[in-house]
C-alpha cells in the first residue's frame, strides 16, 4: 500500500496563477482533510471531506476550493494565488471521524512558493 | 474551543540523554490525545495516543506519554534519545465538541528535537 500520496512535491507559482494539488489515498477511508503547516502554528485544517461527493470548510478555507468526485481523490485548487500562501501542504485520511480518537494517515507535502 | 500549547519551541539533547517535551490542553470535556511525529521532509505519522484506560501510552520506539488529568497533560519522555530521533513532535487533541464544528484534530504548535552526538 501506498497509503497517502500528493502531487506535486514542490511548486513555485506567480501570484495570480492558479493550480491544483491532487491527493490520493488507497485506504479505502472515508475522511480527507487537507492542512497547511506554517512555522510556529502547527497545523491548520482548510477543507475536509467525510465522504465521496461531499467538502466542508476547515477554520482557513479563504482562496482555496477542493473537490471530492473520487473515493480515494482529495484536489485542492489555488484559483488566484497569493504570497500568503506560501506553505507546505499536507493532505491526511482516516477510516472514521477523528473527533472519537481515529488516527490520521498524511502524505509526504506539497512545498508551495508564490511569489 | 480547545486548544493545545506546547511549551517548547525547540529541545536540544545529546544522544543517549533522557527528554521530555511538555504539552498541554485546555478542556473542560473528555478528549483524545495524539503525539504526531514530523522526521524532516515527511508528513507527519502517529507515534502513540490515548484514548482510554491505562494513562499510561507507550510507542514501539521506545516513548511514552502520561495523561494526567487533572494537570490538562500528555507530555512525552523517552528514557534515552538516539539520533533518529531527531524531527518536529506535534501534540494534538481530538474531542466532539470545541472544535468549531469542524472535523478535525487541535495540534500544538510544534517541538523541534535535536539530538546532538
Amino acid at each position: 500500500n501506498a497509503g497517502v500520496t500528493q502531487t506535486p512535491k514542490f511548486r513555485v507559482l506567480k501570484t495570480g496563477q492558479s493550480m491544483t494539488l491532487l491527493c490520493a489515498q488507497d485506504m479505502n477511508h472515508e475522511y480527507m482533510y487537507w492542512y497547511r503547516q506554517d512555522p510556529g502554528m502547527g497545523l491548520r485544517l482548510i477543507h475536509y471531506s467525510v465522504g465521496e461527493g461531499t467538502t466542508a470548510k476547515g477554520e482557513v478555507p479563504d482562496g482555496y476550493n477542493v473537490s471530492r468526485l473520487k473515493k480515494q481523490n482529495f484536489l485542492l485548487g489555488l484559483e488566484s494565488a497569493a504570497p500568503s500562501q506560501t506553505s507546505v501542504y499536507f493532505c491526511a485520511s482516516s477510516d472514521r471521524d477523528v473527533r472519537v480518537g481515529e488516527t490520521q494517515y498524511f502524505g509526504p507535502g506539497t512545498r508551495l512558493l508564490v511569489l | 474551543a480547545q486548544s493545545v500549547t506546547q511549551l517548547d519551541s525547540q529541545v536540544p539533547v545529546f544522544e543517549e540523554a533522557p527528554v521530555e517535551l511538555r504539552c498541554n490542553y485546555s478542556s473542560s470535556v473528555s478528549v483524545y490525545l495524539f503525539w504526531y511525529v514530523q522526521y524532516p521532509n515527511q508528513g507527519l505519522q502517529l507515534l502513540l495516543k490515548y484514548l482510554s484506560g491505562s494513562t499510561l501510552v507507550e510507542s514501539i520506539n521506545g516513548f511514552e506519554a502520561e495523561f494526567n488529568k487533572s494537570q490538562t497533560s500528555f507530555h512525552l519522555r523517552k528514557p534515552s534519545v538516539h539520533i533518529s530521533d531527531t524531527a518536529e513532535y506535534f501534540c494534538a487533541v481530538s474531542t466532539l465538541e470545541g472544535t468549531g464544528g469542524y472535523n478535525k484534530l487541535i495540534f500544538g504548535a510544534g517541538t523541534r528535537l535535536a539530538v546532538h552526538p
